[in-house]
């Protein structure tokens, strides 16, 4: 069974300043990892993902992370905080591919302060 | 291109009461799945389906049904309410032909039951 865990339920950053979600993981296998954002009343969209190749991974609006094996993280970064960033991030994992089901974090409230 | 979409939007229930929440994709995706949502829970699988015909339960399926006669449709049913399945529910799905399809989220169903 794999299982995903995202550091601090609510992050506070000034715009401008660099953004870091959390996230580890554990699963028995090599996972497939994502990050979903979703704004408020709405459903989620995906941020970025990670399956194989490449560990750092280029998402939308200017997000990345990378996939750290040894350390079974997969954090997400922002160089610059915009108000816009503003939502609630999710962490997940899967064995088979992401179509069958996901296990989700808790998920991270990112509060942007002017 | 509608995507997932969740009807309704709202639903107040009493306990005892049965209902059925609406989910249609426009994508012809294999996958459909539905989740739900509880503050501080993140996003729980509830049921899942690869494909019509083919149904199998995630982590919290007590109290819901589910079937998949069709591609598009993936309705769940709650038989008989109870206040504990008061939340935000989400249909997603995915192609599933590539690793790592991402999910398609609809925008949810708000319910609360009394």
């Amino acid at each position: 069974a794999q299982s995903v865990t995202q550091l601090g339920s609510h992050v506070s950053v000034s715009e401008g300043a660099l953004v870091l979600l959390r996230c580890n993981y554990s699963s028995s296998v090599p996972p497939y990892l994502f990050w979903y954002v979703q704004y408020p009343n709405q459903g989620l969209q995906l941020l970025l993902k990670y399956t194989t190749g490449a560990t750092l991974v280029k998402g939308i609006n200017g997000f990345e992370a990378e996939f750290k094996k040894s350390e079974t993280s997969f954090h997400l970064t922002k160089p610059s905080a915009h108000m816009s960033d503003a939502a609630e991030y999710f962490c997940a994992v899967s064995l088979g591919g992401g179509a069958d089901g996901l296990t989700f974090g808790k998920g991270t409230h990112l509060i942007i302060q002017p | 291109n509608a995507g997932v979409t969740q009807t309704p939007k709202f639903q107040v229930l009493k306990t005892g009461q049965s209902m059925t929440l609406q989910c249609a994709q426009d994508m012809n995706h294999e996958y459909m799945s539905w989740y739900r949502q509880d503050p501080g829970m993140g996003l729980r699988l509830i049921h899942y389906s690869v494909g019509a015909g083919i149904t199998d339960q995630g982590e919290v399926p007590n109290g819901y049904n589910v079937s998949r006669s069709t591609t598009e449709d993936f309705p769940l049913r709650l038989l008989s309410a109870a206040p504990s399945q008061t939340s935000v529910y989400f249909c997603a799905s995915s192609s599933g032909h590539t690793m790592g399809s991402p999910l398609h989220f609809g925008n949810g169903t708000r319910l609360t039951v009394t």
